[in-house]
């Protein structure tokens, strides 16, 4: 069954430090997305992603976050100079084309910044 | 008011129980309506996914919508052990972000 990878599971890093986690989405699907999800707190939105441009963003994706689609298969986030308050698991997701809005999530990659 | 409501438990049955989980929203424009299932430090896994009003039933899952109370439940028959997990709803206006409940933790006790 296809499913979304995401690499590395777990990062530490420094404050201020860049980061760039990597995902793989299913191969047949249009739509990306990045969640986070600090811990015991909400799984939050950050980004969608189609057509090769944003389509939608939160207040918390700010100057230091961006979002690549490098080649046909990875999609990456990147943070710019990480913070203390970064320490989450972040989450990939990704859906087919159409009006359904089932998203398919990754296993997530916990980023630690000390 | 928060826009998705989720009692966060902790839930512990005994197997064999019928399990009801439910969320509470206050966003009209909501049309989609997930179920996740989320084990500790995993991603979340699409369960259930229903459109509008209604029930759905698949297995010892069933989903229901009701709309007019903003109100949607899930159901879960015969739970087992593999069943603890932390259960998300999610609901999104249709091509818009998914958000979420803050989960509810289910102990299943055999």
């Amino acid at each position: 069954e296809p499913e979304v990878t995401q690499t590395p599971s777990h990062q530490v890093t420094q404050m201020g430090q860049e980061v760039i986690l990597r995902c793989v989405p299913i191969s047949n699907h249009l739509y990306f997305y990045w969640y986070r999800q600090i811990l015991g707190q909400k799984v939050e939105f950050l980004v969608s992603f189609y057509n090769n441009e944003i389509s939608e963003k939160s207040e918390i994706f700010d100057d230091q976050f961006s979002v690549e689609r490098p080649d046909g298969s990875n999609f990456t986030l990147k943070i710019r100079s990480t913070k203390l308050e970064d320490s989450a698991m972040y989450f990939c997701a990704s859906r087919a084309r159409g009006g359904i809005d089932e998203q398919y999530f990754g296993p997530g990659t916990r980023l630690t910044v000390t | 008011q928060k826009e998705v409501e989720q009692d966060p438990g902790p839930l512990s049955v005994p197997e064999g129980a019928i399990v009801s989980l439910n969320c509470t929203y206050s966003n009209s424009a909501f049309q989609y309506f997930m179920w996740y299932r989320q084990y500790s430090r995993k991603g979340p896994e699409l369960l259930m996914y229903t459109y509008s009003s209604g029930n759905k039933e698949d297995g010892r899952f069933t989903a229901q919508v009701d709309k007019s109370s903003k109100y949607i439940s899930l159901f879960i028959r015969d739970s087992q052990p593999s069943d603890s997990a932390t259960y998300l709803c999610a609901m999104s206006a249709g091509n818009t972000p998914l958000v979420f409940g803050k989960g509810t933790r289910l102990s299943v006790i055999a």
